[in-house]
């Protein structure tokens, strides 16, 4: 079975540059798997950041960034700011109406 | 306005049957898979499975396969999703979602915390 991958953690410091990525255990990520991205802080529900490889969600700022890196679905922070230390999801579209959501990235602004 | 309105917080025992909600607003329910998300305690996302309102055609995570079943009743804008036995590995949240191939999880629920606990 293919599994989503994606760094379990990353740090930043604020006003730098991050980027999240997202692979597959079994081949490369391209526009084809549609990657999404979402934001989750504690206690709340996700919040779509990016989908269609990179498509920004209404209302989200234009310093998170999504696109394609090499054999990777990539989410980059420019400018992290401290309100962005939270969980950031991936999901690819696998085909036939079925999606996995990768293990999910804790972003650290320190 | 579109909405999501999941079904409150439940607490149940082992062996127990559940079956909470999912109900939609502010949109074409029938036109818009619905899906279904984990989140056990402490962990990631875990994609369930998803419900077509229109005809009701479904497809599961083959982790969540023959563990529960999804549904929908397009008459009353609602989603389902429910256990026969509950164990206590069920403990967790569950999130619906609008779900579209390119759209992604386009706008979610806030949850129905369920607890399955002797």
């Amino acid at each position: 079975q293919t599994v989503v991958t994606q760094e379990p953690s990353l740090s930043v410091s604020p006003g730098g540059t991050v980027t999240l990525t997202c692979g597959l255990t079994s081949g490369s990520v391209s526009t084809t798997y549609y990657p999404s991205w979402y934001q989750q802080t504690p206690g709340q529900a996700p919040r779509t950041l990016i989908y269609n490889t990179d498509s920004r969600s209404s209302g989200v700022p234009d310093r998170f960034s999504g696109s394609i890196l090499g054999n990777k679905a990539a989410l980059t922070i420019t400018g992290a700011q401290a309100v962005d230390e939270s969980h950031y999801y991936c999901v690819l579209y696998m085909g036939s109406d079925i999606w996995v959501f990768g293990g999910g990235t804790k972003v650290t602004v320190l | 306005e579109v909405q999501l309105v999941q079904s409150g917080a439940e607490v149940r025992e082992p062996g127990e049957s559940l079956k909470i909600s999912c109900k939609g607003s502010g949109y074409t329910f029938a036109n818009f898979w619905i899906g279904w998300v984990r989140q056990m305690p402490g962990k990631g996302l875990e994609w369930m499975g998803v419900v077509y309102p229109g005809d009701s055609d479904t497809r599961y995570s083959p982790s969540f396969q023959g563990q529960v079943t999804i549904s929908a009743d397009k008459s009353i804008s609602a989603a389902y999703l429910q256990w026969s036995s509950l164990k206590s590995s069920d403990t967790a949240m569950y999130y619906c979602a609008i779900v579209g191939v390119q759209d992604g999880f386009d706008f979610w629920g806030r949850g129905t915390l369920v607890t399955v606990s002797s």
